[in-house]
């Protein structure tokens, strides 16, 4: 059964910085299946890019995707209040623990 | 509009059962693989379980295998979550999501629906 962990567990900081976040697999994993969700307090997932690099319907093009085999990163280029929010990798049906974004 | 509508959710003792359903609209529910996602409060997500866009493919997570059932009716464009033998640790809110063709990914999320299971 293939892991992901997701790091740092906490990012800190200011609007208008870039933020990048990492997803790890236990094992190399299709970037076809690679996916990451944004989830604020209250609200279903939302997803933001599927296929590791492909960026969801909707979704700014501050946010990209990256990676392939096991290291995967979602990076935001500049960071707007809305984006202060848990982010999540998934493959298949296993999700990453998750990278909270916080206001610093 | 692409819309999910969970219901169902409510307390439930440890060993009762619960029905949970998920209402399509805005799209061709049948031409869709659709899943259920959970997420315990405070924690983060877990995939439940999927069904394929007939209804022949069904695959669940080791945590629900045996007491869970998904199953869907295309004709009324609403998916199904039979949950038997439930235990305090099944307390989440339930969502069901839509299957991104091809990806593995959810592209569409209902609202939730919270299930907790105490006495």
């Amino acid at each position: 059964e293939i892991v992901l962990t997701q790091s740092p567990g906490t990012l800190s900081l200011s609007p208008g910085e870039r933020a990048t976040l990492s997803c790890r697999a236990s094992q190399s994993v299709s970037s076809s299946y690679l996916a990451w969700y944004q989830q604020k307090p209250g609200q279903a997932p939302r997803l933001l890019i599927y296929g590791a690099s492909s960026r969801a319907t909707g979704i700014p093009d501050r946010f990209s995707g990256s990676g392939s085999g096991t290291d995967f990163t979602l990076t935001i280029s500049r960071l707007e209040p809305e984006d202060f929010a848990v982010y999540y990798c998934q493959q298949s049906r296993t999700f990453g623990q998750g990278t909270k974004v916080e206001i610093k | 509009e692409v819309q999910l509508v969970e219901s169902g959710g409510g307390l439930v003792q440890p060993g009762g059962s619960l029905r949970l359903s998920c209402a399509a609209s805005g799209f061709t529910f049948s031409s869709y693989e659709m899943n259920w996602v959970r997420q315990a409060p405070g924690k983060g997500l877990e995939w439940v379980s999927y069904i394929s866009s007939s209804g022949s493919t069904i695959y669940y997570a080791d945590s629900v295998k045996g007491r869970f059932t998904i199953s869907r009716d295309n004709a009324k464009n609403s998916l199904y979550l039979q949950m038997n033998s439930l235990r305090a640790e099944d307390t989440a809110v339930y969502y069901c999501a839509r299957g991104l063709h091809g990806s593995g990914s959810f592209d569409y999320w209902g609202q939730g629906t919270l299930v907790t299971v105490s006495s």
